[in-house]
């Protein structure tokens, strides 16, 4: 199985900064036929379902504020909130798709400075 | 707009069955896969199992193989995942959620409210 491994476990940012949440995956999630790296973000605010964010490893999903940003490839990704607003309070998980299971990081609990 | 409905969930005894429905409005339903994922009481997210829009092949966490089994009826909009041989382990809020495509290697992009499942005897 594929472990990812999120860093940090918690993050304390001041509002209007930056914020930056890192993932590792344990194996290359770079499928080479079609140069797509199979790497999902999603926010989870409590009393609600997940939410997507970013799909290969880049793509922002329709609706999602600019504002939240991924990158990386191959094992290595990240999330960025350029400038935190009170609403990004959560949790955020990354989540591998290239193989099964199709493993989520630990979680990452972003909170205001 | 895309609409996801779990039903099912409840208290069940350790080594019963239980199955989860999920009915599907706002999209072409066999075009795409299907996801469950499932979070334990103060626990992180994880990804339980995944059928392909067609039904022709469909995943499963190690946690859960051989116990769940997840199918859809595409006549009817439905997601399903039969669940035997329930532990406490199991006791979680279950979400159904819509693939990215119709193949089973992809995101979830819209997520339905979740059920609650409680195994406990």
């Amino acid at each position: 199985d594929i472990v990812m491994t999120q860093s940090p476990d918690s993050l304390a940012v001041s509002l209007g900064e930056r914020a930056t949440i890192n993932c590792k995956s344990s194996r290359n999630v770079l499928y080479s036929s079609n140069n797509k790296n199979y790497l999902a973000w999603y926010q989870h605010k409590p009393g609600q379902p997940p939410r997507l964010l970013i799909y290969w490893a880049s793509t922002r999903e329709s609706g999602v504020p600019d504002r939240f940003s991924g990158s990386g490839s191959g094992t290595d990704f990240t999330l960025t909130i350029s400038s935190l607003q009170a609403e990004d309070v959560a949790v955020y998980y990354c989540q591998q798709y290239y193989s099964s299971p199709f493993t989520f990081g630990q979680g990452t609990k972003l909170e205001i400075k | 707009q895309v609409q996801l409905v779990e039903s099912g969930g409840g208290v069940v005894q350790p080594g019963r069955s239980l199955r989860l429905s999920c009915a599907a409005y706002g999209f072409t339903f066999s075009s795409y896969g299907m996801h469950w994922v499932r979070q334990a009481p103060g626990k992180g997210l994880e990804w339980v199992s995944v059928i392909s829009g067609a039904g022709s092949n469909s995943f499963y966490a190690d946690s859960v193989k051989g116990r769940f089994t997840i199918s859809r009826d595409n006549s009817k909009n439905t997601l399903y995942l039969q669940m035997n041989s329930l532990r406490a382990e199991d006791t979680a809020v279950y979400y159904c959620a819509k693939g990215g495509s119709s193949s089973s290697w992809d995101r979830a992009d819209y997520w339905g409210q979740g059920t609650l499942v409680t195994v406990s005897s």
